[in-house]
């Protein structure tokens, strides 16, 4: 079956520019995290929504970042007036029930330059 | 805060040799361990994981993982490594809610 789908694969931008990330979870997952991924670095945790709850937003770095998950599944993470450190890979992952103890599906990631 | 520590941020290893890759986490509660694996051009996948019970669990591929609750460790092992087993591996920490934490990750290369 289909796996979590994130796009766009890469960007590169300017700074200052708006970014926005998709992440397409897999069907039926109720879970859904994102991670930054910056180089030589582990996985730095950003946000996390399950269900219909409010989401855990306390791995925003700035209040540059935000994210939505529409009607519990596909969701966007906007990075608005990007600096040339928000550059990572920044990945998507989903879970079948209540959060970490499901094995998280990860996707292949966006990565993000700004130059 | 939680925080996870690998160790060595690079390995390499003939095949056939014995592989053990250590992670020390920081929070001193219960908690449920993880690794995770990357694939060149793969995406991230679970590896095993800790919940409770027998310390020493058992994953896909041979792996293995103890945890050492007195060294608060959860060292990955694999007796005999085989050029397959080219990757990156994280460990993570999930100790309060549903945020799991993230290690730096070890980047593994077996030498054929």
């Amino acid at each position: 079956g289909a796996g979590v789908s994130q796009s766009p694969s890469n960007k590169v931008t300017e700074k200052g520019k708006d970014v926005e990330l998709r992440c397409d979870p897999i069907s039926g997952h109720t879970a859904l995290y994102w991670y930054r991924q910056s180089l030589g670095q582990g996985l730095e945790f950003l946000i996390y929504f399950q269900g219909n709850s409010a989401p855990d937003k306390s791995g925003l770095p700035s209040d540059r970042f935000s994210a939505e998950r529409t009607g519990g599944s596909v969701s966007t993470l906007t990075i608005q007036r990007t600096q040339q450190e928000d550059s990572a890979v920044y990945l998507c992952a989903s879970s079948m029930g209540q959060g970490a103890l499901s094995p998280l599906h990860f996707g292949n990631g966006t990565r993000l330059t700004v130059t | 805060a939680q925080s996870v520590s690998q160790h060595n941020h690079h390995v390499i290893l003939s095949e056939a040799a014995s592989l053990e890759l250590g992670c020390n986490y920081s929070y001193g509660g219960t908690v449920n361990l993880f690794w995770y694996v990357q694939y060149p051009g793969q995406h991230l996948q679970l590896l095993l994981k800790y919940f409770s019970g027998d310390p020493l669990v058992k994953g896909i591929k041979g792996f293995e993982a103890e945890f050492i609750k007195s060294k608060f460790s959860f060292n990955l092992r694999k007796p005999s490594v085989q050029w397959s087993d080219t990757a990156e591996y994280f460990c993570a920490v999930n100790a309060r809610g549903n945020k799991l934490v993230f290690g730096a990750g070890t980047i593994l290369r077996v030498k054929s």
